[in-house]
């Protein structure tokens, strides 16, 4: 059964910490994503890559940076959070094979709330 | 205008109804339509794909493409309680790449009722 796990389904931190979030896939995909997901906005893309030590800015990758120095391991940083970066965070991954974005599996979601 | 617009709903139906979701898009250089279900408090998880115009069949599940209006739908027949989730529209200019980045729809929540 494939896999996407993410370090902690809920998180509570303060403004101005430096955030972790971490996501594992056990498919090994080439392609791996961070969206946060907002009432009202959608699913909004972060940052992506499609291998190991690249990156892509996706819409809205202000207040974020990533990293990803092994395949099945990306990961995302708020160097400095804000509370306009409370949301719902869900990583997901897929291959260049198969349906290539069009299908991505996706974790379960950390709630992450900054206050 | 929005990319994408999707009704969020909420839609409540009975149990047995035919629901039909549907979006709406600007880009016309979007080829690759997929529907998304989301469970509360889950990650999404792909229920259909579909290249370019046409409909595609899998069960109770119809997904349907209009490029000339710029139109998706997702029909599901004899809905059941567990159909119950967001439906979430997606789309993207290519397979991969930056153009292939998924461009989502907010979501429909969907409640059948038993």
């Amino acid at each position: 059964d494939v896999k996407v796990t993410q370090s902690s389904r809920y998180l509570v931190k303060r403004t101005g910490e430096k955030v972790f979030l971490e996501c594992v896939q056990d498919m090994d995909h080439e392609n791996m994503f961070w969206y946060r997901q907002d009432p009202g906005l959608g699913l909004r893309l972060i940052y992506f890559s499609y291998d190991v030590k690249m990156k892509e800015k996706g819409d809205i990758p202000e207040g974020y940076s990533v990293s990803r120095e092994k395949k099945e391991r990306f990961s995302l940083i708020l160097e400095s959070a804000s509370t306009n970066q409370t949301s719902m965070y869900l990583c997901a991954s897929s291959s260049l094979s198969g349906l290539g974005f069009g299908e991505q599996f996706f974790g379960p979601g950390t709630r992450l709330t900054v206050l | 205008q929005k990319e994408v617009e999707q009704d969020p709903g909420p839609l409540s139906v009975p149990e047995g109804a035919i629901v039909s979701l549907n979006c709406t898009y600007s880009n016309s250089a979007f080829q690759y339509f997929m529907w998304y279900r989301q469970y509360s408090r889950k990650g999404p998880e792909l229920l259909m794909y579909t290249y370019s115009s046409g409909n595609k069949e899998d069960g109770r599940f119809t997904a349907q493409v209009d490029k000339s209006s710029k139109y998706i739908s997702l029909f599901i027949r004899d809905s059941q309680p567990s159909d119950s989730a967001t439906y979430l529209c997606a789309m993207s200019v290519n397979y991969g790449g930056s153009q292939g980045n998924l461009i989502f729809g907010k979501g429909t929540k969907l409640s059948v009722k038993p």
